[in-house]
C-alpha cells in the first residue's frame, strides 16, 4: 500500500467552479500536511499547510485534515486559468520528510 | 520565499555518457538537500537526501554509484547520472531545507527541475 494516494485526474472544470482534490495516507506518525503546486515543466512550490486535524483558509484556498479518517483535502473557490496545474498533497513526518501523492491535473476552463 | 535554482534545465545526452546536475540555494544556507525524480504523470519519489559535508542517504533501490551525489558547501548541492541509460530519461528535481528554521515544518525548497533525456 502506498503511503500516499490520491486521484490523478485529470479534473476539469469552468471557470467560477468550486474544486476539491482529495488524498488519503496510511501513516499515523505524519504530523504536517502539505499541498504543493507544479506547474507544467517547474519544480513544485509550496501553496499551504495545516498541522493535524482541522481547517485552515489561505484567501480562495481551503485545506482540511481528518485525521481520524486519515483523508485530506484541498478546497478551492471561485477557480481561475491560473490555477491550472498539478496539485500535490505531501505529509510530512515529524523528522521533516515528505510524502507525496501522484498529484492531480487540475484545468480550469475560461 | 527562498529561491533554488537547477543547472541545466533541460539536457540531451548519449547512452553511455555522465551527466551532471547542480543544485543551489540562492538566498539562504541549506544543510539538507534533497534529489528527486518524476517520471510522466507520477509523483516525486524522493531518490537522495543529501547533508553538507557528509555522505548521502539514499532511498532503497536507488544506485548510490550510479547517481553520485555531492554536498560540498550549504549552496550547492551536485548530482551525477553516470553511465546514463535511455531508463534514466526522467525529470529531476532538487529541494533545499533552511538551516534558519524559518518555518516549524523544515520547509523544502523546490528548484524548478531538470529534464534529462537519454538517446
Amino acid at each position: 500500500q502506498k503511503e500516499v494516494e490520491q486521484d490523478p485526474g485529470p479534473l476539469s472544470v469552468p471557470e467560477g467552479a468550486i474544486v476539491s482534490l482529495n488524498c488519503t495516507y496510511s501513516n499515523s506518525a505524519f504530523q504536517y500536511f502539505m499541498w504543493y503546486r507544479q506547474y507544467s515543466r517547474k519544480g513544485p512550490e509550496l501553496l499551504m499547510y495545516t498541522y493535524s486535524s482541522g481547517n485552515k483558509e489561505d484567501g480562495r484556498f481551503t485545506a482540511q485534515v481528518d485525521k481520524s479518517s486519515k483523508y485530506i483535502s484541498l478546497f478551492i473557490r471561485d477557480s481561475q486559468p491560473s490555477d491550472s496545474a498539478t496539485y500535490l498533497c505531501a505529509p510530512l513526518t515529524g523528522a521533516n520528510n515528505l510524502f507525496f501523492g501522484t498529484g492531480t491535473r487540475l484545468t480550469v476552463i475560461p | 520565499g527562498a529561491v533554488v535554482s537547477q543547472h541545466p534545465s533541460w539536457v540531451i545526452c548519449k547512452s553511455g555518457t555522465s551527466v551532471k546536475i547542480e543544485c543551489r540555494s540562492l538566498d539562504f544556507q541549506a544543510t539538507t538537500m534533497f534529489w528527486y525524480r518524476q517520471f510522466p504523470k507520477q509523483s516525486l519519489m524522493l531518490m537522495a537526501t543529501s547533508n553538507e559535508g557528509s555522505k548521502a542517504t539514499y532511498e532503497q533501490g536507488v544506485e548510490k554509484d550510479k547517481f553520485l551525489i555531492n554536498h560540498a558547501s550549504l549552496t550547492l548541492s551536485t548530482l551525477t547520472v553516470t553511465s546514463a541509460h535511455p531508463e534514466d530519461s526522467s525529470f529531476y528535481i532538487c529541494s533545499a531545507r533552511s538551516t534558519s528554521g524559518r518555518t516549524r515544518t523544515g520547509e523544502q525548497f523546490f528548484g524548478p527541475g531538470t529534464r534529462l533525456t537519454v538517446l
